[in-house]
């Protein structure tokens, strides 16, 4: 069955340290997987698409289909990251998107 | 530029009440739509999505239904709310397979 797993709910680390935010996912097809990013106050909108392989406000992700992961990294954090992040993988077709629990990054001064 | 919009934003109602939530969509037409829902402590959950006018599909089975009168319209509905209801509702959209949907600012209902 088609799983999304985001392991962490909550991620807090200093202004600079490097962020990781880890996705593991469970899919018999080619996957196509997506970041998408909930600001306070804001609606959820797309971070990143691993088909694009684009750099976003300096987050990237790379799929690992050996691990099955697409975690979403960036080597300096920044207070304004601070949100919720969501991994998400496309099944069947068009975009009915499984996603996983969230983590809460939390990007300390 | 595309726009989506979803009202109302936050919605209280009591057990047994019904249900309508509408998503609108702008600068686009024939668009796939899509119904999320976000129940306290778990990830977003697809509820419905629509490929074009009158057609619905249902992801899972629910005390919900849903409907899209026109092209860029699409609304949710219950006929009686049940407490398990509740929770933080999105609207999306998309054209293309592979660009991944676009939210609106999603609802928070609270059936009491």
């Amino acid at each position: 069955a088609q799983r999304v797993t985001q392991p962490e709910k909550l991620l807090s680390v200093f202004k600079g340290a490097p962020v990781e935010l880890k996705c593991n996912y469970s899919y018999s097809g080619s996957p196509e997987l997506f970041w998408y990013v909930q600001y306070s106050r804001q609606r959820l909108q797309l971070l990143l698409r691993h088909i694009s392989r684009e750099s976003i406000k300096g987050f990237t992700a790379d799929l690992n289909k050996g691990e099955t992961s697409f975690h979403l990294k960036k080597p300096f954090a920044q207070e304004e990251d601070s949100a919720m992040y969501y991994c998400a993988l496309v099944y069947n077709q068009g975009g009915k998107l499984i996603f996983g629990q969230g983590t809460e990054l939390s990007v300390k001064p | 530029s595309q726009t989506i919009h979803q009202w109302p934003a936050t919605l209280v109602q009591p057990v047994g009440s019904p249900l309508s939530l509408e998503c609108t969509v702008e600068g686009t037409s024939n668009p796939n739509l899509y119904w999320y829902r976000q129940a306290a402590g778990r990830g977003l959950q697809l509820l419905f999505y629509s490929v074009g006018i009158g057609q619905i599909s249902s992801e899972v089975p629910q005390n919900l239904s849903a409907s899209r009168p026109q092209d860029r319209q699409f609304i949710l509905s219950s006929k009686k709310l049940l407490l398990s209801d509740s929770g933080f509702y999105l609207c999306a959209w998309e054209i293309t397979e592979t660009q991944g949907p676009f939210f609106g600012s999603g609802t928070q209902l609270s059936v009491l």
